[in-house]
């Protein structure tokens, strides 16, 4: 079984700051991560995930995420926060086998400030 | 290309009516899931469908809720006798194939009254 924990459920940040976002995960298999941003009264868009390979994982709008083994975290980062990142962020996993369904976190919703 | 849609996007029903909330998948994407979004529980797998194997029926909270898949491709996600609890947005989503990534639709997001 997969379990994914995003502590915090409201994260603020300045324009321009640092954006971080934590993701620590459980799994009895080798896992496939993912990391999915949702705006209000929208489905999920897929940020970016890692399944094998290279540990760094780079997505779209500037966001980058690293797989640590060691510390089972996926966690997320954009070097510089802009209005428009202002939603709802969600870590999820799946295990490389079986029917892939995701486990989701709780979410992080992300505030902006200008 | 067109992206999973889901119908209504948004629906009102009185607590004991029926309701059908139907999922058109990425032309050529195999599989399907159903995922439920809500306040208190977050976002919770309910179905899988892959091909023509029997669905993976794990994550559905009730036997008023049900789901079938025609002909490899629509899906519709009944839920009979609604309760309040059952009010949340309702989230589509389908992948190439059982390992590449979910695309999900905008949901349907249901209020039982």
């Amino acid at each position: 079984a997969q379990s994914v924990t995003q502590l915090g459920s409201h994260v603020s940040v300045s324009e321009g700051a640092l954006v971080l976002l934590r993701c620590n995960y459980s799994s009895s298999v080798p896992p496939y991560l993912f990391w999915y941003v949702q705006y209000p009264n929208q489905g999920l868009q897929l940020l970016l995930k890692y399944t094998t390979g290279a540990t760094l994982v780079k997505g779209i709008n500037g966001f980058e995420a690293e797989f640590k083994k060691s510390e089972t975290s996926f966690h997320l980062t954009k070097p510089s926060a802009h209005m428009s990142d202002a939603a709802e962020y969600f870590c999820a996993v799946t295990g490389y086998y079986g029917n892939n369904r995701l486990a989701f976190g709780k979410g992080n919703q992300v505030v902006v400030i200008p | 290309g067109a992206g999973v849609s889901q119908s209504p996007s948004n629906k009102v029903t009185e607590k004991g009516k029926d309701v059908e909330l139907r999922c058109d998948p990425i032309s050529g994407h195999t599989a399907l899931y159903w995922y439920r979004q809500s306040l208190g529980q977050g976002l919770e797998f309910l179905i899988y469908f892959q091909g023509n194997s029997a669905p993976d029926k794990s994550g559905l909270p009730s036997d008023r809720f049900s789901a079938e898949r025609t002909g490899g491709s629509v899906s519709t996600l009944t839920i009979q006798r609604t309760q309040q609890e059952d009010s949340a947005v309702y989230l589509c989503a389908s992948s190439l194939s059982v390992r590449e990534t979910q695309y999900f639709g905008p949901g349907t997001r249901l209020l039982v009254l």
